[in-house]
């Protein structure tokens, strides 16, 4: 079966810097792979998607995120973040052709600014 | 997000009966509900195409889902437990094939 880690529970950054957060996934094929946002007391806003093809996909918000499948993983990144990006983030997997688009999450990490 | 819409909004619930309700303005032939509990990310519950029930993840028998037509989904729960205290997520997708999902803003269930 499909997973993901997501290795860190929190990122903490300052205004302005870039921003790095990982996601692994455990699949002996090429999954279809998602980022959402998850901001406080809210439901989950897609970010971007990946579906076979170009490994660099770009997202809202000068999100973007990269597939690697030697690593897999599909790490999103961010040049310089806004406090408007604090939230949780979770990345997510599903597999194609199976006829039940399960979404697979993993543990979510907490994106902060240092004040 | 008046794409999906979910009610009620929060829930509070002793030992009790209570349906939550989904609608979607999409279009949409696939319907989810993913339960997320605290500091905890979302788990499907189960999955609907065309209002038939495609999956049913390990949910205790006390959640009933029912699809009366293709753009609304129920969750019924009867004598709930303390561990059903979770937002619910009522979620849409084209077709059961098709990964881009849109969410409800959920509801809010705590359980005294």
């Amino acid at each position: 079966a499909q997973s993901v880690t997501q290795p860190d529970a929190r990122v903490t950054v300052s205004e302005g810097a870039s921003l790095q957060l990982r996601c692994k996934y455990s699949y002996f094929g090429t999954p279809y792979l998602f980022w959402y946002v998850q901001y406080p007391r809210q439901g989950l806003q897609l970010l971007l998607k990946y579906y076979p093809g170009d490994p660099v996909v770009q997202g809202v918000n000068g999100f973007e995120a990269e597939f690697s499948k030697s690593n897999s993983s599909f790490h999103l990144r961010k040049a310089s973040v806004h406090w408007s990006d604090w939230a949780v983030y979770f990345c997510a997997v599903s597999i194609p052709g199976t006829g039940s688009n399960r979404l697979t999450f993993g543990k979510g990490t907490k994106f902060s600014l240092i004040p | 997000n008046t794409k999906i819409t979910q009610s009620p909004r929060y829930l509070i619930l002793g030992r009790a009966n209570k349906s939550l309700e989904c609608e979607q303005h999409l279009g949409h032939n696939a319907m989810y509900w993913y339960k997320q509990s605290a500091e905890k990310p979302p788990e499907l519950m189960f999955l609907y195409n065309l209002k038939q029930l495609i999956r049913n993840e390990t949910v205790p028998s006390r959640f009933i889902p029912e699809c009366p037509d293709s753009s609304k989904l129920l969750l019924h729960i009867s004598a709930v437990d303390p561990e059903d205290s979770a937002v619910y997520f009522c979620a849409s997708s084209p077709d059961r094939t098709n990964s881009d999902y849109t969410f409800g803003s959920g509801t809010r269930l705590l359980v005294i």
